[in-house]
This record gives structure tokens, sequence and C-alpha cells, in this order.
């Protein structure tokens, strides 16, 4: 089953704004990590963070995480019409052996 | 960095026939493997973990005899959709988790059709 919800479901934006998704989830957790899937594809790492990390940036990507709400959010800056794809959030715990549980996804659109 | 292979990208096949499909995992040792079933627009579920060397464990609602997992070498686990139905039809996908902790490498996923 789903660990959690994301939100938004859908997002269209102009190449060059910034995109938010954000997920959250049920269970306390190891890590939190985010996955790209362009259609029909498989799914590419994209970063992982720490249940004791509250931030972190690789590239036009920013992940935080509250750990207190159970939340996560994914800042993908100034954005191309390249970043159009889903986005998952997904989460590891002890209490779910090394599995990955996924959130719902995000599809994202950047228009040129 | 570590790959996982996945084939074959697009099965067709007629009710009541088999598939397999496999992962490789290229590089680097998959100890475990995990297979995905994925629905048009929707997430990602996982459907069994199969680790090297063992029988592997399946989800809640997941047929074990209809789904036959194999993972006989550290590189090489396979998901065998027996009896296909049409209902079967979804996108498949395999991962393993990177050494290191740093996240898991999905194969490139299999769309099977079953007509």
């Amino acid at each position: 089953s789903q660990q959690g919800e994301e939100d938004p479901q859908a997002l269209s934006i102009q190449e060059g704004e910034n995109a938010t998704m954000n997920c959250s989830y049920k269970t306390s957790i190891n890590n939190l990590q985010w996955y790209r899937q362009n259609s029909g594809r498989g799914l590419v790492h994209l970063i992982l963070i720490r249940s004791n990390e509250r931030e972190k940036h690789s590239g036009r990507l920013r992940v935080t995480l509250d750990t207190s709400k159970k939340s996560s959010s994914l800042l993908i800056t100034a954005s191309r019409a390249a970043d159009t794809a889903s986005y998952f959030c997904a989460t590891e715990s002890n209490n779910a052996g090394n599995m990955l549980t996924f959130g719902g996804g995000t599809r994202l659109m950047v228009k040129p | 960095g570590a790959v996982v292979s996945q084939h074959p990208s697009r099965v067709i096949c007629k009710s009541g026939t088999s598939v397999k499909i496999e992962c490789r995992s290229l590089d680097f040792q998959a100890t475990t493997m995990f297979w995905y079933r994925q629905f048009p627009k929707q997430s990602l579920m996982l459907m069994a973990t199969s680790n090297e060397g063992s029988k592997a464990t399946y989800e809640q609602g997941v047929e074990k005899d209809k789904f036959l997992i194999n993972h006989a070498s550290l590189t090489l686990s396979t998901l065998t959709v027996t009896s296909a139905h049409p209902e079967d039809s979804s996108f498949y996908i395999c991962s393993a988790p990177q050494t290191g902790g740093y996240g898991y490498t999905f194969g490139s996923g299999t769309r099977l059709t079953v007509v």
C-alpha cells in the first residue's frame, strides 16, 4: 500500500518558473527519496534525504524534510521543458524492511 | 553508476500464455530485487521482494503461483507472469538497492499487454 500522498497530483507551469511538489507520509522513516519518471520509462533517483536532515540541494533541486509534520517538498528552480515528467516521493523505514513505499506522484508539465 | 538492465521493454502476448521478464544488475551484485507494478497514471505498487538464493516475499493480494519470481544469482532476477490475462496488462518495474544506502536503481520497465 502507498505510504503517503503527493500534492498536487498534476502541475502545469511555464519554462523558467519554479515547481514545488509536496509529499506527506504516515510512519516514521529512515529516509525519504525523490524519483523522476518519464512517460513509460523506469524511475531515476534524484535525491535522498535522511531523517536527521532538514534540507538538501542538488543542482536545481531543493528538498526539505519536516519529520514533525511527516512531510517533504521538492522544489525545482528555473524549470525547463525537459523537466516534464512524473515525480514520486518514496520512504524507507525500519518497519518495512528495505523496501520503498511510494507516494501517488505529481505529473509535472513545463510548457516552453 | 549502478545499472539494472530490464528486458523486454515491451511485450504483447495472448491470454493464457506466460511471459518472463528479466532484470540484470550490471557492475554490481543485487542480493535483493524489488518488483513493482504500475497502472497508467498511478504510482508504483510493490508486488514482491526477491532475495538471491531464497524464496521471494510477496505482498498481500499478489498471487505467488501466478507471478513466479526467481533470483538464482546475484546478478539476475526474473518475474514470470503465468497464464496471463488482460487484467495483468501493466507496467512492471524492478529495482535494486544501491550500496552505501544511496537510493535504488530501477530497471527501465516492461510494458506488458495481454490480448
